[in-house]
């Protein structure tokens, strides 16, 4: 089954205390993103990558990190959380066209994470 | 930087009404076109992709117009289950989506 998942699930901490939120896909896609949802300002991108050891800032990068050692894998990392780092969070993969033709790829989301920072 | 808007209703309705939601897009290079659904806390699930001609899978009709920079999503005869948010989502070619903050829909008994 094609799939987006992400761990954990659920995740409440500590100001300070460096946390990774996983991401893995099964779909052998190149493009990997994270987003916040917070009520209000709709889903935001964080970091997002074009293919392995490719990555970008997306709209809002502080306060946190990725990786893409891996295809499958997009670790989101968090040095020292904040509390207005709380938030839902998505990973989410796709295929694309290489030659920028317009695409009807989509984004396949994981489930979401759903981290408070205390 | 607002490149997609979308009226945040939210939209009440009865069952069997028709609705529609317009979601208006800055960029006019943009090349692919969605509409999401999303249920409270959970995944953004595509609903359909919007092309050029219009396209329609059931009761869910979706229309692109490039000229005013707007796309469009028609729910006819809606269902109690049809309440959701729903999300355009556009993009340019190899980069990523861009969403809208989403239209809340209520579908009343």
């Amino acid at each position: 089954e094609a799939q987006v998942t992400q761990n954990p699930r659920y995740l409440i901490t500590v100001t300070g205390k460096k946390l990774t939120v996983t991401c893995s896909q099964n779909m052998n896609h190149e493009y990997m993103s994270w987003y916040r949802q917070d009520p209000g300002l709709g889903l935001r991108q964080i970091y997002y990558s074009m293919n392995v050891e490719v990555t970008d800032k997306g709209d809002v990068p502080e306060g946190y990190k990725v990786s893409r050692k891996e295809k499958r894998n997009f670790p989101l990392i968090l040095e020292s959380p904040s509390p207005n780092q709380t938030s839902l969070y998505f990973c989410a993969s796709s295929s694309y066209a290489p030659s920028g033709a317009p695409s009807t790829d989509t984004q396949y989301f994981g489930p979401g994470t759903r981290l408070t920072v205390l | 930087r607002k490149e997609v808007e979308q009226d945040p209703g939210p939209f009440n309705v009865p069952e069997g009404a028709t609705v529609a939601f317009n979601c208006t897009y800055s960029n006019s290079a943009s090349q692919s076109f969605f509409w999401y659904r999303q249920d409270c806390r959970k995944e953004p699930k595509l609903l359909m992709s919007v092309y050029s001609s219009g396209n329609e899978d059931g009761r869910f009709t979706a229309q692109l117009n490039r000229a005013s920079q707007y796309i469009s999503l028609l729910i006819r005869d809606s269902k109690l289950s049809d309440s959701a948010t729903y999300l355009c989502a556009v993009n340019m070619a190899g980069y990523a989506l861009n969403f809208g903050k989403g239209t809340s829909l209520l579908v009343t008994p």
